[in-house]
């Protein structure tokens, strides 16, 4: 059955230093979301993307972060300048359609030193 | 505002037990409801959707828009059934944002 996928599983970073976390979707998805857990918090939604722009995004998602599809699999986002406070575990996710069952990766862990 | 609350951090439960797992939401508008399951190590995934009606693993859900409630119901707890669970709205502006509760860890012993 088709996954989607997720590297790196842990990311470890510096503050100020940019990171950019890796999806790939399931192949004939069409919609693709970010989203953050803070340990011991609930998961947040951050960004959906449709048709390579942005669908709808939250106030989390501000001007640090970033996604983009740079090629026919990948979707990645990029969080510019990192801080301590973004240290969290960062789940893609991609449905079919706008409102399909959205399908998640395993998630990346993001430490940020 | 757009929220989902689920009170229970924890619940225990012996195997064969009932369970009810709560979950309240504030949304104007009709909402779309889901439960996501987590079991240990695994990703999230879909467990069911209001909309369907579909019983799932002996799992149930109904939507009660005048208790703004979708509580999550099993007759009798199998051990499998240990996971994190988490209530979901589908909200945001364009309808793409799932809004979660924090999760309940659900623990069936024998």
């Amino acid at each position: 059955e088709p996954e989607v996928t997720q590297t790196p599983s842990h990311q470890v970073t510096q503050m100020g230093q940019e990171v950019i976390l890796r999806c790939v979707p399931i192949s004939n998805h069409l919609y693709f979301y970010w989203y953050r857990q803070i340990l011991g918090q609930k998961v947040e939604f951050l960004v959906s993307f449709y048709n390579n722009e942005i669908s709808e995004k939250s106030e989390i998602f501000d001007d640090q972060f970033s996604v983009e599809r740079p090629d026919g699999s990948n979707f990645t986002l990029k969080i510019r300048s990192t801080k301590l406070e973004d240290s969290a575990m960062y789940f893609c996710a991609s449905s079919e359609d706008r409102y399909y069952e959205q399908y998640f990766g395993p998630g990346t862990r993001l430490t940020v030193t | 505002a757009q929220r989902v609350t689920q009170p229970e951090k924890l619940l225990s439960v012996f195997k064969g037990a009932p369970v009810e797992l709560k979950c309240n939401y504030s949304y104007s508008g009709s909402p779309e409801l889901f439960w996501y399951v987590q079991y240990s190590r695994q990703r999230l995934q879909l467990l069911l959707r209001h909309i369907s009606r579909e019983s799932i693993k002996g799992f149930t859900a109904d939507l009660n828009k005048g208790e703004t409630s979708f509580h999550l119901k099993k007759p009798f707890a199998q051990e499998e059934d240990s996971a994190m669970y988490y209530c979901a709205l589908s909200g945001g502006q364009a309808g793409t944002a799932l809004i979660f509760g924090k999760g309940t860890t659900l623990s069936v012993s024998s």
